[in-house]
């Protein structure tokens, strides 16, 4: 069975850190390419970053760039997100989602992070 | 980018009855289109990609038509666990990934 389990949120400063982690189980991690996806409460979904299996592609939405960074280490079945200068606009729940055959096919729970002051 | 706009934005209907939701999409987005269902408190789930093809063990109730740019998920016969919000999404020009606003499903 697929699992993904993300990890680290919290409440964080405007202008802080954080970082999130995502253990993936259930599968060969190294062979796929992952996500993250966020939803601001009571809104929609927000894709923020991909990631290919070998970490040779990396993508980042507009609104994350130079602040953001996505990771993974296949050899611990892990993904990550550093997330630096946070933002108020940065709350929300994080979901990492596994990229299978070019959908975003499995996801976990989430992990909520709240920028606030 | 390309943007999703879903339509309606509530649905009101009763159990057993037959809903159907609109995915536009602002250029041609081929079949490269899926569908998710989330409810409260929980993870979007994959219910339709390619358009039209059911994720696996999603019931034979949800459907999925349409190419281009014009998309709609049918539920044929709503069951109580139907009542979610439901999301289309596109993957054919990206990055970015990017998601309709999304639809409520909710009981009439």
């Amino acid at each position: 069975e697929v699992q993904l389990v993300e990890s680290g949120g919290g409440l964080v400063q405007p202008g802080g850190s954080l970082r999130l982690s995502c253990a993936a189980s259930g599968f060969t991690f190294s062979s796929y390419s992952m996500n993250w996806v966020r939803q601001a409460p009571g809104k929609g979904l927000e894709w923020v970053s991909y990631i290919s299996s070998s970490s040779s592609t990396i993508y980042y939405a507009d609104s994350v760039k130079g602040r953001f960074t996505i990771s993974r280490d296949n050899a611990k079945n892990s993904l990550y997100l550093q997330m630096n200068s946070l933002r108020a606009e940065d709350t929300a729940v994080y979901y990492c989602a596994r990229w299978g055959g070019g959908i975003t096919d499995y996801w976990g729970q989430g992990t909520l992070v709240t920028v606030s002051s | 980018e390309i943007v999703m706009t879903q339509s309606p934005a509530t649905l009101s209907v009763s159990p057993g009855e037959r809903a159907t939701l609109s995915c536009r999409a602002s250029q041609s987005v081929s079949s490269n289109l899926a569908w998710y269902q989330q409810k409260p408190g929980q993870a979007p789930r994959l219910l339709i990609y390619g358009a039209s093809t059911r994720a696996t063990g999603i019931p034979a109730r949800f459907s999925g038509s349409g190419s281009g740019t014009e998309f709609t998920l049918t539920i044929s016969s709503l069951q109580s666990e139907d009542f979610a919000v439901y999301y289309c999404q596109q993957y054919n020009n990206w990055p970015p990934l990017t998601f309709g606003q999304g639809t409520k499903v909710e009981i009439k």
